[in-house]
């Protein structure tokens, strides 16, 4: 089947928008995971759902960061009033269950001007 | 909780001479263990992976990785580089089956290839 697939690929935003980033994961997939990573940096949890549990959103930098998930299917990530250290390209990952090997999406270029 | 340290930043060796990243985590009990490779302008890819067993894993790309209770350690080698091995390479460890655990990715080791 297909990949873990993200969308847009690509997105420039004026700072202060808000911005919705979409990851649909490989079917079947329970758990899902958001990463951030930053020019020539390594890879920023920031939100990880399993199943039907509360989601932990340890990795979120602030409150202007909000994820959600419909059941074990899509997930969209929000950041309100973007700044320009928002920018990064943004991963999504799924797997079988926690704690099992990941695949990644393409991820999304997020640039704030 | 599980944490995973790449102590090596950038690692430069020349085309055709032998290669090891080094991996170290910390759990308590034995953690599945990843490395993944991320080439420039690509996705992250999964080169190998370590859930129990034989503690010498094989993965693609003529990649290796031995996991080592004693040290904490899941070295990645590869007896003879490419130049198109030059990327980026991160160990990461996950907690099975648990709905509390995440996976964790270390900071990663930039590969170049000298010609």
């Amino acid at each position: 089947g297909a990949g873990v697939s993200q969308s847009p690929s690509n997105k420039v935003t004026e700072k202060g928008k808000d911005v919705e980033l979409r990851c649909d994961p490989i079917s079947g997939h329970t758990a899902l995971y958001w990463y951030r990573q930053r020019l020539g940096q390594g890879l920023e949890f920031l939100i990880y759902f399993q199943g039907n549990s509360a989601p932990d959103k340890s990795g979120l930098p602030s409150d202007r960061f909000s994820a959600e998930r419909t059941g074990e299917s899509v997930s969209t990530l929000t950041i309100q009033r973007t700044q320009q250290e928002d920018s990064a390209v943004y991963l999504c990952a799924s797997s079988w269950t926690s704690g099992s090997e990941q695949y990644f999406g393409p991820g999304t270029r997020l640039t704030v001007t | 909780a599980q944490s995973v340290t790449q102590p090596d930043i950038h690692i430069t060796v020349s085309e055709g001479a032998s290669l090891e990243l080094r991996c170290n985590y910390s759990y308590g009990a034995t953690p599945y263990l990843f490395w993944y490779v991320q080439s420039p302008g690509q996705g992250l890819q999964l080169l190998l992976k370590y859930f129990s067993g034989d503690t010498l894993v094989q993965g693609i790309k003529g990649f290796e990785a031995e996991f080592k209770r004693s040290q904490s350690s899941f070295n990645l080698r590869k007896p003879s580089v490419h130049w198109s091995d030059a990327a980026e390479y991160f160990c990461a460890v996950g907690v099975p089956y648990s709905s509390a655990s995440k996976i964790i990715f270390g900071s990663g080791t930039r590969l170049s290839i000298r010609p």
